[in-house]
């Protein structure tokens, strides 16, 4: 059954430095989403990306964030200036409708990131 | 923000009774999604429902969809260990916007 991976499931950084978090979503889909859960708390939605652009992104997702699809398969989450407060689970998801058209977002095992 | 909050946040029954979780918004979804997480992975979709009033059934597991699209609920029927895990759910507003409001999420915990 295809999924959507994602690498590397854990990475550590120093605060301040750059990191970029890959996810392959499944092949046929067209819309990649990130989210983020802290520890304890709930999924967030970070951004959606449909056709080469964001569609919509939330108030956390801010100019030290950004998404791009280089190579027709891999979907990337750059952090450029990590903060502590940005070590949560980084999950990925898939779909290949919009919702309310019987949407199923397909999301991936994650990547734990921890900033010291 | 479109909040969805889940009750109850943590369940404890015995192995073989029923149990049923919900989750209510003051806000209406297009359509609403069950997912199951394991610590340290992903959430593993259940269902989707998109029709108000629309009732699912996966196994012993049953999902409703409020008349108004406001709420849903979940019931588990014979509960078994297998069951245990940590349970969400997410509503997409739709028109355009596709993005996820997850649950505040329950987590149950079956006792053999």
């Amino acid at each position: 059954e295809p999924e959507v991976t994602q690498t590397p499931s854990h990475q550590v950084t120093q605060m301040g430095q750059e990191v970029i978090l890959r996810c392959v979503p499944i092949s046929n889909h067209l819309y990649f989403y990130w989210y983020r859960q802290i520890l304890g708390q709930k999924v967030e939605f970070l951004v959606s990306f449909y056709n080469n652009e964001i569609s919509e992104k939330s108030e956390i997702f801010d100019d030290q964030f950004s998404v791009e699809r280089p190579d027709g398969s891999n979907f990337t989450l750059k952090i450029r200036s990590t903060k502590l407060e940005d070590s949560a689970m980084y999950f990925c998801a898939s779909s290949d409708r919009l919702a309310g058209e019987k949407e199923t977002q397909y999301f991936g095992p994650g990547t734990r990131l921890l900033v010291l | 923000t479109q909040l969805l909050e889940q009750s109850p946040q943590f369940l404890s029954i015995q192995e073989g009774e029923n149990l049923t979780v919900y989750c209510n918004s003051s806000s209406v979804f297009s359509s609403l999604q069950w997912y199951r997480q394991e610590p340290g992975e992903g959430p593993v979709l259940l269902v989707t429902v998109v029709t108000g009033g629309e009732v699912k059934k996966l196994k012993r597991l049953t999902f409703q969809f409020g008349d108004a699209r406001k709420d849903s609920s979940l019931h588990i029927t014979a509960a078994q260990p297998g069951d245990t895990g940590l349970y969400l759910c997410a509503g997409a507003r739709g028109a355009g916007a596709n993005n996820l409001f997850f649950g505040t999420g329950t987590r149950l915990t079956v006792i053999p």
